[in-house]
C-alpha cells in the first residue's frame, strides 16, 4: 500500500513570497490533515477535510493560509505572503474515515519550508 | 481544549537500559491516547494507541504504555532500549470517541548510545 506523499520535500523561498504544497493520501482515505511543524515542537494541526468538506479550520491563519480538496483526494496549502515565523515542516496526513476512534492517521514525510 | 505535556526534552540512554518517557495531558472527559515515534529521516508513525479497555497497552517493537486515569498520564516503557530506538517521540490525544484534532505534546528526543 503506497503511503502519503507529498511534494516538494524542501523549498526555501523570501518572505513575502507565495508557496505551495502538495499531498495526495493514501487511496480511499476520505479524511486528510494538514499539520505545521515548528522546530522543537510537536505537530499542530491546521485543518482537516472530510472528502472535499472542511470539518476543521480554526488553527488556520486565513489571513495569509488557505487550503483546498476540492475533488475529495488530493490536496493543495498556500500560504500567501509567507512570513519568517512561517518556516516549519507541513505535514499531511490521512485516514479512513472521521469520528471512527479506532483509525489511525497517517503521515506522510512533510515538507520543510525555510524562509528567509 | 485539550493539552498534551512531555517532561523530557532529550534523554540519553545506554543500549540494555530501561526507558520510561512521561506524558501527562489536560481534558476533562474521555480521551484516546497516542504515541508516535519518528525515526531519524523517516515519517511519523504510530507506535501505540489507547481507546478504551485494558489501560496497559503494547505496541510495536517492545513498547508498552499505561494509561492512569487519576493521573492523566499515559507514560511509554520499553524495558531494555535498543540503538535503533533512537527517535523522537510523541504522546498525543483526541477526545474520546473521534481520532480527529490530534493534539500533540513537544516531543521527547531518545539518544541510544551503543
Amino acid at each position: 500500500e503506497a503511503g502519503v506523499a507529498q511534494s516538494p520535500r524542501y523549498k526555501i523561498i523570501e518572505k513575502r513570497q507565495s508557496v505551495a504544497f502538495w499531498c495526495n493520501p493514501i487511496s480511499g482515505h476520505a479524511t486528510l490533515y494538514w499539520y505545521q511543524q515548528i522546530l522543537g515542537q510537536g505537530p499542530k494541526l491546521l485543518i482537516q477535510f472530510q472528502n472535499n468538506g472542511v470539518v476543521d479550520d480554526s488553527q488556520l491563519p486565513k489571513d495569509r493560509f488557505s487550503a483546498e480538496r476540492l475533488k475529495g483526494v488530493d490536496s493543495t496549502l498556500k500560504i500567501q505572503p509567507a512570513k519568517l515565523e512561517d518556516s516549519a515542516v507541513y505535514l499531511c496526513a490521512s485516514s479512513l474515515i472521521l469520528g471512527q476512534g479506532t483509525n489511525e492517521q497517517y503521515f506522510g514525510p512533510g515538507t520543510r519550508l525555510t524562509v528567509t | 481544549a485539550q493539552s498534551v505535556s512531555q517532561h523530557n526534552h532529550h534523554v540519553i540512554l545506554s543500549e540494555a537500559a530501561s526507558l520510561e518517557l512521561g506524558c501527562n495531558y489536560s481534558y476533562g472527559g474521555t480521551v484516546n491516547l497516542f504515541w508516535y515515534v519518528q525515526y531519524p529521516g523517516q515519517h511519523l508513525q504510530l507506535l501505540l494507541k489507547y481507546f478504551s479497555g485494558d489501560p496497559l497497552v503494547k505496541g510495536i517493537k517492545g513498547f508498552e504504555a499505561e494509561f492512569i486515569k487519576s493521573k492523566f498520564s499515559f507514560n511509554l516503557r520499553k524495558p531494555s532500549v535498543q540503538w535503533s530506538d533512537t527517535a523522537e517521540y510523541f504522546c498525543a490525544v483526541t477526545p474520546g470517541g473521534s481520532n480527529y484534532k490530534l493534539t500533540f505534546g513537544k516531543g521527547t528526543l531518545l539518544t541510544v548510545n551503543p
